[in-house]
């Protein structure tokens, strides 16, 4: 079966700094990856998706996300942080077996410090 | 395009009550999809439903039923509720054809069980 890791729980970042929120997975072949963003009480936003292709994906908001077959990793980046990107941040993976089925990582919240 | 809509968006039960929670999906998505989503577990998959007909499942006990009517709205219900099952409930959806459909999520439903 397929697993997602964030290792970091929390990360405090300064605004306008830059940020790297870390995803590891497992699985047997390419997986499609997910970046999805949470803030309080609401659901989660699709920040960007890696499906094949170019392992370098786009998202919104500024976002991008670089996948690495030989580090089974797909970390997310943003070159200057605002403060209204803290929230939590999932990383998710789903397999390409025709069902809409995701795991998701325990997710990484995101503190941003003036 | 109007977004994925569950109602209620809060819930108070107590135990060995059931609860029915409603999802209306994305028009024209034909997959809904719900998750629970606790502190200690994170987000966890429940089920999967396509065309009225369940496609997938996650390793929830029978207490935990879904279904999914023509128009393609779902109601997920818990029964003999537990402490336990406190948590927010998202529902998704997708088109549902084909493998790169990112889900869509709602706002959740914040069941709280006393």
């Amino acid at each position: 079966a397929q697993s997602v890791t964030q290792p970091d729980i929390h990360i405090t970042v300064s605004e306008g700094a830059s940020l790297e929120l870390r995803c590891n997975y497992s699985y047997g072949a390419t997986p499609y990856l997910f970046w999805y963003v949470q803030s309080p009480g609401q659901g989660l936003q699709l920040l960007l998706k890696y499906f094949s292709g170019d392992t370098l994906v786009q998202g919104i908001k500024g976002f991008e996300a670089e996948f690495k077959r030989s580090q089974s990793s797909f970390n997310l980046r943003k070159p200057s942080v605002h403060w209204s990107d803290a929230a939590e941040y999932f990383c998710a993976v789903g397999i390409p077996s025709g069902y809409s089925t995701l795991t998701f990582g325990k997710g990484t919240m995101l503190l941003v410090s003036p | 395009k109007a977004g994925v809509t569950q109602t209620p968006r809060y819930l108070i039960k107590t135990r060995g009550q059931q609860v029915t929670l409603s999802c209306s999906p994305i028009s024209g998505h034909r997959s809904v999809s719900w998750y629970q989503q606790t502190p200690g577990q994170g987000l966890q998959f429940l089920f999967e439903y396509f065309s009225e007909t369940q496609r997938n499942k996650g390793n929830f006990p029978g207490r935990f039923s879904g279904r999914q009517f023509s128009n393609s709205r779902s109601e997920m219900n818990v029964s003999t509720l537990e402490l336990g099952d406190s948590a927010l409930y998202l529902c998704a959806s997708s088109p549902g054809q084909g493998d790169n459909s990112p889900l869509h999520f709602g706002n959740g439903t914040r069941l709280t069980v006393t």
